[in-house]
């Protein structure tokens, strides 16, 4: 298993561009989860999902977009790239019983916006 | 409201015993305690759950009380290598809106020395 896989590695934005960072697991999980982190920060929440279909706003939702139209994608859109989005982003997949949940995190993608 | 609470930084030598503690005063009876471990530049990774008493692994052991209200996460004998953020985290609740608990916070940040 490849586990979790995110791409790019490494993207320079212009402002007012716009990408799409890629998410695939292939542990057939039903729960993804998209955060970024900032230098000394913990992780925070952009998007989530609970399944194919189905996604909804974590803590930092605003200037992303997901959708789920597979179990094992899970793809991030910034529609119009802001220097403020400068960070590492991580995709997360899980498995949750409900009461036990386990996280598995991608590797990141560094995205610098100038 | 935070559902966990734990200390933002310890430091300690090389070959002693670390204990990390975090507190969870409202977890739900029957959820489970995860610790993650986070190095520099990689996303965070599991390495211990645990519902009550004491869970062991290879890497770290897991002592929860009785009244289930913290964690300690031990890690024996550390090495400069253990050098890291860990986080502790009870299971997130889904529900339209958000996902209570899906938040890493900041975690700990353990430094160790020579």
């Amino acid at each position: 298993n490849a586990g979790v896989t995110q791409t790019p590695k490494f993207q320079v934005l212009k402002t007012g561009q716009s990408m799409t960072l890629q998410c695939a697991q292939d542990m057939n999980h039903e729960y993804m989860s998209w955060y970024r982190q900032d230098p000394g920060m913990g992780l925070r929440l952009i998007h989530y999902s609970v399944g194919a279909g189905i996604t909804d706003q974590g803590e930092v939702p605003n200037g992303y977009n997901v959708s789920r139209s597979t179990t094992e994608d899970f793809p991030l859109r910034l529609l119009s790239a802001a220097p403020s989005q400068t960070s590492v982003y991580f995709c997360a997949s899980s498995y949750s019983t409900g009461i036990q949940e386990t996280q598995y995190f991608g590797p990141g993608t560094r995205l610098l916006v100038l | 409201l935070a559902k966990t609470t734990q200390p933002i930084s310890m430091d300690s030598y090389e070959g002693q015993e670390v204990n990390i503690t975090c507190s969870h005063n409202n977890i739900a009876t029957n959820d489970y305690i995860t610790w993650y471990q986070q190095f520099p530049s990689q996303g965070p990774r599991f390495i211990i759950q645990g519902y009550k008493t004491k869970v062991t692994n290879e890497v770290a052991s897991l002592f929860i009380p009785a009244d289930r209200k913290s964690s300690t996460l031990s890690l024996p004998r550390v090495s400069l290598s253990d050098t890291a953020v860990y986080y502790c985290l009870t299971p997130p609740r889904y529900s339209g809106g958000g996902a209570d608990g899906l938040t890493f916070g900041k975690g700990t940040h353990l430094i160790i020395q020579p």
